[in-house]
């Protein structure tokens, strides 16, 4: 199985600030990374898919790169409404893995 | 707008059974691949199943192979779960999710959870 290892757990930013949130593959996954938004009582939301394209209907201050096995997903300019966890998710091969979140907290 | 709703969920005992549904609206659901996710209390998310677009091929986690089997009913646009022998570590909030169409799998939409609690 390919591992999803994701960093950091949990972060504390301000609004205005720019967080970055790291994922590293096990083994190459090509571009097949996407990210989710988690919010308590919500459905979750698919940010970026293919690693680096935005879901229609995502704010462009969401943003997804990638350099080998390890990729970057980056809010900038950070909004009450993005605090929330972030997870990771490999579309490579079966089984389909994610990686362990990391929660956005209010500092 | 896309919707998916799941229902089904509960507390059940050790060994029994569960059947989830996901009822789904807003998109042709005979033309997507269908999944299950779940998430145990305070944990991440794992995937358990996946279905294809007319029910012909399935897949599924090694943690419920044999145990869980997906189906859908498209002419009911409803996604199932069927969960036998459950085990305490099946308890978690199980989200049906619909796939991307895109070349690897992408959960393009998810509904928001039912909550399967697995106890004596």
């Amino acid at each position: 199985d390919i591992q999803m290892t994701q960093s950091p757990s949990s972060l504390s930013a301000s609004v205005g600030d720019t967080v970055t949130i790291t994922c590293r593959a096990s083994q190459s996954i090509s571009s097949y990374l996407n990210w989710y938004q988690q919010k308590p009582g919500k459905a979750l939301k698919l940010l970026i898919y293919g690693a680096s394209t935005l879901q229609s209907g995502v704010p462009p201050r969401f943003s997804g790169s990638t350099s080998g096995t390890d990729f970057t997903l980056t809010i900038s300019s950070l909004q009450p409404e993005d605090f929330a966890t972030y997870y990771c998710q490999q579309g490579y091969s079966g089984p389909l893995t994610f990686g362990g979140g990391t929660k956005v907290e209010i500092k | 707008e896309v919707q998916l709703v799941e229902s089904g969920g509960g507390l059940v005992q050790p060994g029994g059974s569960l059947r989830l549904s996901c009822a789904a609206s807003g998109f042709t659901f005979s033309s997507y691949w269908m999944h299950w996710v779940r998430q145990a209390p305070g944990t991440g998310l794992v995937w358990v199943s996946r279905v294809n677009s007319d029910g012909s091929s399935t897949i599924y986690a090694d943690s419920v192979k044999g145990r869980f089997t997906i189906s859908r009913d498209n002419a009911k646009n409803t996604l199932f779960l069927q969960m036998n022998s459950l085990r305490a570590e099946d308890t978690a909030v199980y989200y049906c999710a619909r796939d991307g169409k895109t070349v690897a799998t992408v959960f393009e939409y998810w509904g928001q959870g039912n909550l399967v609690t697995v106890s004596s």
